[in-house]
C-alpha cells in the first residue's frame, strides 16, 4: 500500500503571501508508460465535502483559480498558493491514485 | 448540474449492518468510475472503495475488505455500499464521489451521510 505524508501539519500565512504544502508518497506514483504522476490535491472547508483542485500532479481542475499550482514528480510533490486569500483557509489533502487510492493526513492553512 | 445525494446513514450497534445509497444525476452515470470516501469526526479523508463503470471491478481499503461491498445500478443511476460487521472505527461521514473522466481524482462529491456505530 502507498502511504502518503504531508508537511507541515498546519501553517499560517499572511494575506497575499505564498503558502507551500509538501506531500510525499512511500513509493513513486509516476507511471513510466505515460509519464504521468498519479497525484491529486483537494481543498476541504469546514462542513463541506472536498473539492478537487489539481490532478496529474499539476493539471488545474476547471474553475480553480490560477493562484493554485501543483508541482513535483515521483515521490515528492508541492501545492503552492501564490497569494493567499481569505477564502483559501481550509485543509488541503494530497491523494495518490497510482495503486487504488490513499490520502495524506491533511495540512491546515490559516491566516496569520 | 451534477448531483450526488447520499442516504442510509444512521446509528447502528457494533456488529450490525447498514446499506448506504447514492443517487446520481446530471451526468451519464454509466460512464464513470465511482468512489466511496469516509471521514471520521475531526479526522482526515480515507478512501473506502471504488467501482468501475460496469461494476466488473471493485477495490477496497484493507480495513473494510470482507465486510463492505460496493455495487452500482446503472439503470437507476445509483451507487451502494453494503456495510456488515460494523465496528466503532467505521463511524464517519461517508461521501459518494465521481471519479473524473480521466480516472484521475474525484471531481464531484455528495454532502455525505453520517454513520455512527455505537451501543
Amino acid at each position: 500500500d502507498i502511504v502518503m505524508t504531508q508537511s507541515p501539519d498546519s501553517l499560517a500565512v499572511s494575506l497575499g503571501e505564498r503558502a507551500t504544502i509538501n506531500c510525499k508518497s512511500s513509493q513513486s506514483v509516476l507511471y513510466s508508460s505515460n509519464n504521468k504522476n498519479y497525484l491529486a490535491w483537494y481543498q476541504q472547508k469546514p462542513g463541506q465535502p472536498p473539492k478537487l483542485l489539481i490532478y496529474w500532479a499539476s493539471t488545474r481542475e476547471s474553475g480553480v483559480p490560477d493562484r493554485f499550482s501543483g508541482s513535483g514528480s515521483g515521490t515528492d510533490f508541492t501545492l503552492t498558493i501564490s497569494s493567499l486569500q481569505a477564502e483559501d483557509v481550509a485543509v488541503y489533502y494530497c491523494q495518490q491514485y497510482y495503486s487504488t487510492r490513499s490520502f495524506g493526513p491533511g495540512t491546515k492553512v490559516d491566516i496569520k | 448540474e451534477v448531483q450526488l445525494v447520499e442516504s442510509g446513514g444512521g446509528l447502528v450497534q457494533p456488529g450490525g449492518s447498514l446499506r448506504l445509497s447514492c443517487a446520481a444525476s446530471g451526468f451519464t452515470f454509466s460512464s464513470y468510475w465511482m468512489s466511496w470516501v469516509r471521514q471520521a469526526p475531526g479526522k482526515g479523508l480515507e478512501w473506502v472503495a471504488n467501482v468501475k463503470q460496469d461494476g466488473s471491478e471493485k477495490y477496497y481499503v484493507d480495513s473494510v475488505k470482507g465486510r463492505f461491498t460496493a455495487s452500482r445500478d446503472n439503470a437507476k443511476n445509483s451507487l451502494h455500499l453494503q456495510m456488515n460487521s460494523l465496528r466503532a472505527e467505521d463511524t464517519a461521514v461517508y461521501y459518494c464521489a465521481r471519479v473524473n473522466i480521466e480516472a484521475a481524482g474525484e471531481d464531484y462529491w455528495g454532502q455525505g451521510t453520517l454513520v455512527t456505530v455505537s451501543s
